[in-house]
């Protein structure tokens, strides 16, 4: 099976400032990458997601995510925060034949003004 | 498309009360999914089904049951309610990318 370790359980930041959030993941066969974010009481959205070819995928809010496999990391990148952007955001694998999908434990982005 | 519907919004249960926990999803999506989310611990898999008349476990099964009827409906059952079940339940489906409900918030007290 799959697991992903999100680094940092929280995460503040100020206004317009760069932010990564980082997502390690290990698994035995190839995976799919995943990014996520939840705003307050709601569901999860999917943010950005790695299936295949380039390695740097974005999301159409500016966000950005690297696949590594060398480092099997998967690391969340933007790099001018909003207010709108705080939320909790979720890195996700699942491997390439099977339906387990295994979710980081969160990361909680604040910005402040 | 309403995508995925989960009802109800808030429950509250006594220990030992059953309830079921109702998931649709109008996108003719084969894979659903049930995950609980506690704080600090992300979600966590409780059962997970191909298609219609198949579910299997997922990581937390215990002192859950699903079924799978039909296409669209995937409903998640408690039998005896403890108040470790106290989460906020997913209800997900997918083609690729996972597609979530907004949610079922239960206490168990």
């Amino acid at each position: 099976a799959q697991s992903v370790t999100q680094l940092d359980s929280q995460v503040p930041v100020f206004e317009e400032a760069p932010v990564e959030l980082r997502c390690n993941y290990s698994s035995s066969v190839s995976v799919y990458l995943f990014w996520y974010v939840q705003y307050p009481n709601q569901g999860l959205q999917l943010l950005l997601k790695y299936l295949s070819g380039s390695t740097l995928v974005e999301s159409i809010n500016g966000f950005e995510a690297e696949f590594n496999k060398s480092q099997t990391s998967f690391h969340l990148r933007k790099p001018s925060v909003h207010i709108s952007d705080t939320a909790e955001y979720f890195c996700a694998v699942r491997g390439y034949n099977n339906n387990d999908m295994r979710f980081g434990a969160g990361t909680r982005l604040t910005v402040k003004p | 498309n309403a995508g995925v519907t989960q009802t109800p919004k808030f429950r509250i249960l006594k220990i030992g009360q059953s309830m079921t926990l109702q998931c649709t999803q109008d996108m003719n999506h084969n894979y659903m999914y049930w995950y609980r989310q506690d704080p600090g611990m992300g979600l966590k898999l409780i059962y997970y089904s191909v298609g219609a008349g198949i579910t299997d476990k997922g990581e937390v099964p215990n002192g859950y049951n699903v079924s799978r009827s039909t296409t669209e409906d995937f409903p998640l059952r408690l039998e005896l309610a403890a108040p470790s079940q106290t989460s906020v339940y997913f209800c997900a489906s997918s083609f690729g990318e996972q597609f979530f409900g907004p949610g079922t918030r239960l206490t168990v007290l």
